[in-house]
């Protein structure tokens, strides 16, 4: 089965802190996967993915697939990155479907 | 970057009515589509992949009598609830494939459905 699991509803740290949103999946084959962010008020929009192996905003998230892990992280948060995180799983075949994790909400406090 | 339009953003509508929504490319052209739908504090379950000149492909479980999707044009995609009822009040949220090689999904904003 593929599926996508975030195991943390809610994340709530302190500015400055470092940030963890976990991410799990189960797939066959070999994964694509992303993260995808959602701001107050906003649509959803990507945030980055792992075979483009970058950094956007100070978050990084590496592929294990010894764990079947793709988590989000960043080293010092800011209180702008307070929104809505979904990690994502794209799906068997060419359709280009994405398969959403239940998603995390991230609360940076000042 | 690529924008998807999704209209309307919130429509109340009587039980027994039929609701349509529209979500568009306005700057590239979608070969494929789909159509999420979003209960409050749960993630995104897909409903159909819309492909532009064919049948959309529905997801397990989704009606297709029930979520009409319909993909005239590279730039459009309509996603019509009929004879709507109360249980099927959900945010309705599209997104758009751009199909070049570097292919990226983009989101529309959302419909927020209330069914009385």
């Amino acid at each position: 089965a593929q599926r996508v699991t975030q195991p943390e509803k809610l994340l709530s740290v302190f500015k400055g802190a470092p940030v963890e949103l976990k991410c799990n999946y189960s797939y066959s084959g070999s994964p694509e996967l992303f993260w995808y962010v959602q701001y107050s008020r906003q649509r959803l929009q990507l945030l980055l993915r792992h075979i483009s192996r970058e950094s956007i905003k100070g978050f990084t998230a590496d592929l294990n697939k010894g764990e079947t892990s793709f988590h989000l992280k960043k080293p010092f948060a800011q209180e702008e990155d307070s929104a809505m995180y979904y990690c994502a799983l794209k799906g068997s075949g060419n359709t280009g479907k994405l398969i959403f994790g239940q998603g995390t909400t991230l609360q940076v406090k000042p | 970057g690529a924008v998807v339009s999704q209209h309307p953003s919130w429509v109340i509508c009587k039980s027994g009515t039929s609701v349509k929504i529209e979500c568009r490319s306005l700057d590239f052209q979608a070969t494929t589509m789909f159509w999420y739908r979003q209960f409050p504090k749960q993630s995104l379950m897909l409903m159909a992949t819309s492909n532009e000149g064919s049948k959309a492909t529905y997801e397990q479980g989704v009606e297709k009598d029930k979520f009409l999707i319909n993909h005239a044009s590279l730039t459009l995609s309509t996603l019509t609830v009929t004879s709507a009822h109360p249980e099927d009040s959900s945010f309705y949220i599209c997104s758009a494939r751009t199909g070049r090689k570097d292919e990226k999904l983009f989101f529309g904003s959302g419909t927020q459905l209330s069914v009385l």
